[in-house]
């Protein structure tokens, strides 16, 4: 089984706070996904990255990709109420067919 | 939103008796993958497909077995279902590498 590490597991966090979660493994990925999952619901993707160091913003959210695609970053700058929900990180390693989520970072945001 | 739905969204069953989930899609998509998500364990892969007939196990396929016959049906079977296989189920499809996984609504399946 190859590992993905996610923290942390848990974040509560006041509003206008920034906060970064991370996702970790020993193995290389050629892409890493992001999801936000609401309750009751399915993940939804957030964003890919497939080259190392890449940096992607979206709105209030910036992703990472490590130089050496072992690992990636979310950070969440000024969160808002609306951002409250759990973040899974997701790899697809070379020459597989299905992706390996993380645990999951579940964050709530107080007003 | 894609078109892929989960049936049936809730269900309670007695230990030992045989379940079968449905996932049903539309997008006409390759890959389909059936997850359970369980608290603190993310979503861990059951069983995937890669086409009509071709399956694959995942890292948590032990007590379930899955069938294809058609690009659109992807059948998830807990051949006696256990009291721990109470979870959520959720159904995924991909057209290709490096796309975007899209997830049906889930089961939440309760095993007594």
């Amino acid at each position: 089984t190859q590992l993905l590490e996610q923290s942390p597991q848990f974040l509560s966090i006041q509003e206008g706070e920034n906060l970064t979660v991370y996702c970790n493994s020993s193995s290389v990925f050629s892409s890493l996904q992001w999801y936000r999952q609401e309750p009751g619901e399915g993940p939804v993707l957030l964003v890919t990255v497939v080259t190392g160091g890449e940096v992607k913003k979206l709105k209030r959210l910036t992703f990472q990709f490590g130089d050496a695609r072992k690992d990636s970053s979310l950070h969440i700058t000024a969160a808002q109420p609306g951002d409250t929900g759990l973040y899974l990180c997701a790899g697809l390693h070379t020459g597989r067919r299905a992706l390996t989520f993380g645990s999951g970072t579940r964050l709530q945001v107080q007003p | 939103d894609a078109g892929i739905t989960q049936s049936p969204r809730h269900k309670v069953t007695e230990t030992g008796t045989p379940v079968t989930l449905r996932c049903h899609q539309t997008e006409n998509h390759r890959y389909m993958y059936w997850y359970r998500q369980d608290p603190g364990h993310g979503l861990r892969l059951i069983h995937y497909s890669y086409g009509v007939k071709d399956t694959d196990k995942g890292e948590v396929s032990d007590g379930y077995s899955v069938s294809r016959s058609k690009t659109e049906d992807f059948l998830l079977t807990l051949e006696s279902a256990t009291s721990s296989q109470t979870s959520v189920y959720f159904c995924a499809i991909r057209s290709g590498a490096n796309t975007e996984a899209f997830f049906g609504q889930g089961t939440r399946l309760t095993v007594v």
